[in-house]
C-alpha cells in the first residue's frame, strides 16, 4: 500500500463548476501538507500549504486537512479553463525534508 | 530571482552510455532535491542533501545512480551505464533547510534508446 493515494483521473468539469481533489494517506506521522500544480511540460509549483488540521483558503482555492480521516482535499471554486493541470498532493513528517507525493489528479476545465 | 536551473532540458541517448544532469538550486537555498516522474511510479525522491551533505538516498534505484553536490551552488545526478527503463522527467528542487516549500525547475526529460 502505498503511503499516500490519489485517484488519477482524469476529471473533466465545465467552466465555473466546483471542483473537489482529495488524499488519503496512512502515516500519521505527516505534519506538512502541500498541494502543487504541474501545467503540461512543466514543473510543479507549489499551490497550497496547510500544517496540521484545520482550513486554509486563497482566493478561489481551499484546503482542508482532516488528521483523524487522514484525508485532505483542495478545492477550486468557479474553476476556469487555465485551472487545466495535474495537481498533486504532498506531505511530510516533521523529522525529515523528504516529502512524499501523491499520483497527481489530471484536471480539465472545459470552455 | 532565476528559478531553479536545469541542463540539458532534453536529453536523447542510447542503452549504455553515461548520462550527467545538472542542477543549479535558488540562490541561499541550502536543500537540494532529485526527483524522478513517470506515468506508472508518479514522481519519486531519488535523493535529497542539505548545506551538500546527501540526508537520504534511500530513493536511489542502484548503483547505475550516483548523486554529488559539490558546492551550494550545483548538483549532478549521473546515470551509467543508462537503460531503457531510466527514461523519465528528472526534477531538481531546492528549499531553504527546515522549510516545507520545495520550488521545482522545469525538469530533463530523457529518453533512453
Amino acid at each position: 500500500q502505498k503511503e499516500v493515494e490519489q485517484d488519477p483521473g482524469p476529471l473533466s468539469v465545465p467552466e465555473g463548476a466546483i471542483v473537489s481533489l482529495n488524499c488519503t494517506y496512512s502515516n500519521s506521522a505527516f505534519q506538512y501538507f502541500m498541494w502543487y500544480r504541474q501545467y503540461s511540460r512543466k514543473g510543479p509549483e507549489l499551490l497550497m500549504y496547510t500544517y496540521s488540521s484545520g482550513n486554509k483558503e486563497d482566493g478561489r482555492f481551499t484546503a482542508q486537512v482532516d488528521k483523524s480521516s487522514k484525508y485532505i482535499s483542495l478545492f477550486i471554486r468557479d474553476s476556469q479553463p487555465s485551472d487545466s493541470a495535474t495537481y498533486l498532493c504532498a506531505m511530510k513528517a516533521s523529522n525529515t525534508g523528504k516529502l512524499i507525493f501523491g499520483q497527481g489528479t489530471t484536471l480539465q476545465v472545459k470552455p | 530571482d532565476a528559478g531553479v536551473i536545469q541542463s540539458p532540458r532534453h536529453e536523447v541517448t542510447e542503452m549504455g552510455q553515461e548520462v550527467t544532469l545538472r542542477c543549479k538550486p535558488i540562490s541561499g537555498h541550502n536543500s537540494l532535491f532529485w526527483y524522478r516522474q513517470t506515468m506508472m511510479r508518479g514522481l519519486e525522491l531519488l535523493i535529497y542533501f542539505n548545506n551538500n551533505v546527501p540526508i537520504d538516498d534511500s530513493g536511489m534505484p542502484e548503483d547505475r545512480f550516483s548523486a554529488k553536490m559539490p558546492n551550494a551552488s550545483f548538483s549532478t545526478l549521473k546515470i551509467q551505464p543508462s537503460e531503457p527503463r531510466d527514461s523519465a522527467v528528472y526534477f531538481c528542487a531546492s528549499s531553504w533547510a527546515g522549510k516545507e516549500t520545495q520550488y521545482f525547475g522545469p525538469g530533463t526529460r530523457l529518453l533512453v534508446l
